[in-house]
């Protein structure tokens, strides 16, 4: 069985500041996918970043990027010049070959003004 | 118009009472899902499927039931609520690999909040 494991509960950053946010997962498959998702206070689930497992490349998107080491089974996410409106959890997530989701605990992250 | 919606957003009940919690989709995924959340135990698989005639137990589906009526719409039921019942739930959908169309992620509603007294 897959687990993804985060093991922030809570962290904190100044504004304009960068934060990274820790992930480890274990599995026996080669190929996966895996995500950040974030969860405002709103409740909503918003997609953040996904990584493909056969892409050596680490994804970026905008202020977020990741550092995917897959020999390490470690995804991290760093969001840059952090924004107010970046203070959510936030949820890693795995995805196997069949579509089954797996998802950490998730990390409190909160942007102090 | 939001893409995935669940009803109701809020819901209080009684212990014992059937509970049904509706998902409706418009983007056409074959694939939809259902999770619960619990604080400090992120989100846990319920049930998912993978078509209209394709019904398959997640995680944690004791207590729970649930019924695929149409490509775009999937129940959960609670036949007997029970007060550790109580959390945030979230349906959601992704594309199948099949589609063409490329996309692996899932998609989620606004989730219902369930309290069972």
């Amino acid at each position: 069985a897959q687990t993804v494991t985060q093991s922030q509960p809570e962290m904190s950053v100044q504004e304009a500041e960068t934060v990274t946010l820790s992930c480890t997962y274990d599995t026996s498959e080669s190929n996966y996918y895996l995500f950040w998702y974030k969860q405002p206070p709103s409740r909503q689930m918003i997609l953040v970043i996904r990584q493909e497992a056969y892409k050596q490349q680490n994804a970026t998107e905008n202020r977020f990027s990741v550092n995917f080491q897959k020999a390490a089974k470690s995804f991290s996410l760093k969001i840059s010049d952090s924004q107010l409106g970046d203070t959510a959890m936030y949820f890693c997530a795995f995805m196997n070959t069949g579509n089954q989701f797996y998802f950490g605990t998730g990390t409190s992250l909160t942007v102090i003004p | 118009d939001a893409d995935v919606t669940q009803t109701p957003r809020n819901r209080i009940t009684k212990t014992g009472k059937r509970i049904m919690l509706e998902c409706s989709q418009t983007k056409g995924h074959d694939r939809m899902y259902w999770y619960r959340q619990d604080p400090g135990l992120g989100l846990q698989l319920i049930y998912y499927s993978f078509d209209v005639k394709d019904i398959n137990k997640g995680e944690i589906s004791d207590g729970y039931s649930v019924s695929r009526q149409a490509q775009a719409k999937f129940s959960l039921s609670l036949e007997s609520a029970i007060p550790n019942q109580t959390a945030l739930y979230f349906c959601a959908t992704s594309d199948s690999p099949t589609s063409g169309r490329a996309r692996d992620e899932q998609f989620f509603g606004p989730g219902t909040r369930l309290t069972v007294l």
